[in-house]
């Protein structure tokens, strides 16, 4: 166990609603990292989130969102969901600190979009 | 984008053999890592080398690093059946920066 928790484990939406993805950091950690895996490819990095801000960020459209609360955990936001939106969401944390790189992942959100 | 690429792409073995995979990247990078994902679950985090490292063990875990070819390898000694996953490397370009995965290698250790 890595100490992450994200939330729901699975859900599904249909195209064009919204949804919010929910990552608990590890104790300690304050750098949040999201992923995209859809089926059969590695994870896509999604964008990062330092000390509540946002510390880089992928090839991913607007729509995708994210917040980094006080406490370090985070939120991803995915509007006017498509048929492509469909995949496993992973978040890890870190320390983003050298000789602590290592980042730790959650168990993931599956969406599965309509 | 995907930094690599992982080789095989899949990978059958029985148990009690020896699994080796490869990753290749294409930019200079900090670290390699590998992960381990087990039915499209969670990564879990198995090993971390750094750029300046050649080889580094962990249990029945073995990696090599050659920057030079932009590759490492990943050995699984006396592989078990718990060890059947799709395993993943992953480089980060600085301290806490994204990771960049490759497309993974699916293992299947048969009893």
């Amino acid at each position: 166990e890595t100490g992450v928790t994200q939330s729901p484990t699975h859900l599904i939406k249909t195209r064009g609603q919204q949804v919010t993805l929910r990552c608990s950091s590890q104790s300690g950690h304050n750098t949040v990292s999201w992923y995209q895996q859809a089926l059969g490819q590695g994870p896509q990095f999604i964008f990062q989130y330092y000390r509540e801000e946002e510390n880089g960020r992928g090839n991913f459209p607007p729509r995708f969102s994210g917040l980094q609360f006080p406490n370090y955990s985070s939120e991803l936001n995915v509007n006017a969901l498509e048929l492509d939106d469909s995949a496993l969401y992973l978040c890890a944390s870190s320390l983003r600190v050298p000789g602590e790189e290592t980042q730790y992942f959650g168990p993931g959100t599956r969406l599965l979009v309509l | 984008s995907q930094q690599g690429e992982e080789d095989p792409q899949a990978l059958s073995i029985q148990e009690g053999e020896n699994a080796t995979m490869n990753c290749s990247y294409k930019t200079s990078i900090n670290n390699l890592q590998w992960y381990r994902q087990n039915s499209g679950r969670g990564l879990v985090h198995l090993i971390l080398i750094r750029s300046n490292e050649r080889e580094k063990h962990s249990g029945r875990l073995r990696v090599t690093l050659d920057t030079s070819k932009k590759s490492s390898s990943l050995l699984i000694t006396a592989s078990r059946a718990a060890d059947t996953a799709s395993y993943f490397c992953a480089t980060d370009k600085a301290a806490g920066n994204k990771l960049t995965f490759g497309g993974g290698t699916r293992v299947l250790v048969k009893p």
